[in-house]
Formats: C-alpha cells, sequence, structure tokens
C-alpha cells in the first residue's frame, strides 16, 4: 500500500512558541491530504482538509489561524501550531488519499505514523 | 452528522480464538468503509476497504462485511494471534469523502 510519512514523530515545545509538523506521501501524488487530532482514549477528530494549491478547508470549531496548513506541492502538507498552549498537546495526524480501484474508481486514505506534541 | 459506535469497546480472548468487531452507523448514504488498527502511540494501518456496492472483504485471516442498508459492518478476525493486539477502528466515507471515526475495540490477545 502507498506510504505517508509525518516529521517530527515527537515534539517538545515551550509554551508560546510554534510549531511545525510535515506530512509527506512518499511514492504517490497527493491533491488532498486530512489532518487529525487524537486525545488520549480518544478517536480521531478530522482537523482540517488541506488541498494542494488552495486554502484548507477547516471543520466547525478548529482554529484557522493557530492551525496553519498549507499544501504547497502534491507531495507535502504542512500543520504549523502556532501560539502552542499545554492544551494544544495532543497526538497529531495526518492522511492523504489516492485513487485506487478499477478504473481509479474511489480513494482510499493511508495514515502517517502521527506527531506526539506536548507543550510545556 | 455521521455517528459511528463500536461494540465491544474493549475485548479480551485467549489465543487462538475467532472473534467478531461490531460497526454501525447512523448515515447509511456512504461510498465506503474502511477498518484500521492502530498500536499504542502510532498512527493508523489500512485492514480492509469495503465500497458501498460490496458485501465483504477479505484480507488473510481478517473478513470485513458490510450491511449499508442498516448500517452496520464487522470484521471478522480468525484464529486470533498476541500480534492482533491492537485498536481496531471503523470508518465509514460519506459524500464530502471524510472519514468518521468510531471510538474503536481494544483487542488484548492472551498468549
Amino acid at each position: 500500500g502507498a506510504v505517508v510519512s509525518q516529521h517530527p514523530s515527537w515534539v517538545i515545545c515551550k509554551s508560546g512558541t510554534s510549531v511545525k509538523i510535515e506530512c509527506r506521501s512518499l511514492d504517490f501524488q497527493a491533491t488532498t491530504m486530512f489532518w487529525y487530532r487524537q486525545f488520549p482514549k480518544q478517536s480521531l477528530m478530522l482537523m482540517a482538509t488541506s488541498n494542494e494549491g488552495s486554502k484548507a478547508t477547516y471543520e466547525q470549531g478548529v482554529e484557522k489561524d493557530k492551525f496553519l496548513i498549507n499544501h504547497a506541492s502534491l507531495t507535502l502538507s504542512t500543520l504549523t501550531v502556532t501560539s502552542a498552549h499545554p492544551e494544544d498537546s495532543s497526538f497529531y495526524i495526518c492522511s492523504a488519499r489516492e485513487l485506487t480501484g478499477t478504473s481509479g474508481s474511489f480513494y482510499e486514505q493511508y495514515f502517517g505514523p502521527g506527531t506526539r506534541l506536548t507543550v510545556t | 452528522k455521521q455517528e459511528v459506535t463500536q461494540i465491544p469497546a474493549a475485548l479480551s480472548v485467549p489465543e487462538g480464538e475467532n472473534l467478531v468487531l461490531n460497526c454501525s452507523f447512523t448515515d447509511s448514504a456512504i461510498y465506503n468503509l474502511q477498518w484500521f488498527r492502530q498500536d499504542p502511540g502510532k498512527g493508523l494501518t489500512s485492514l480492509l476497504l469495503i465500497q458501498s456496492s460490496q458485501r465483504e472483504q477479505t484480507s488473510g485471516r481478517l473478513n470485513a462485511s458490510l450491511d449499508k442498508s442498516s448500517g452496520r459492518s464487522t470484521l471478522y478476525i480468525a484464529a486470533s494471534q498476541p500480534g492482533d493486539s491492537a485498536t481496531y477502528l471503523c470508518a465509514p466515507q460519506g459524500g464530502s469523502e471524510k472519514l468518521v471515526f468510531g471510538k474503536g475495540t481494544k483487542l488484548t490477545v492472551n498468549p
């Protein structure tokens, strides 16, 4: 299957600083990537949909000025957590969708390994 | 708004047992449904994808079925092994192409 990587795998930062997380599709091009957040013992919650060459679409309740998303190429999307606070500490996971099936009939999503963010 | 429920929340079985994980969803207007496994502190690994026109998919010891009209899917694991221990998540995909996740079933297979 397709491979998605994330960098860094974990990061610790001080309150008030900004952190950038990269998501790459390694062996396929992804016009659309997704960013999720997962709190302990909770399910994944979609934060935003990242579209190559255009602005991201944010889910209700997600602050777009705090979580900046840039999808500059068909293989790279970045999430920047600006002015991070302890409540932003979480597990951030990206996914990329690939057109698959016979005749490219549907999309399948592939997930990165996640980034553990701790804000002190 | 799509809501996904997975039952049971946790399951502990001895090695070798066959088991069934259940997933139900409220909006049956889906394109497909994916089953994933998540190991602690890790990302998601795609296990099976069932298109809305299909009733089941098989991969090795895994078999997933889909009853779209009743909003249900099951994941059957045959001859469970300790390496199967993980959290299993189901996620239907609707017209918005977004996946909606349940809280998962945490499976422990004891040697």
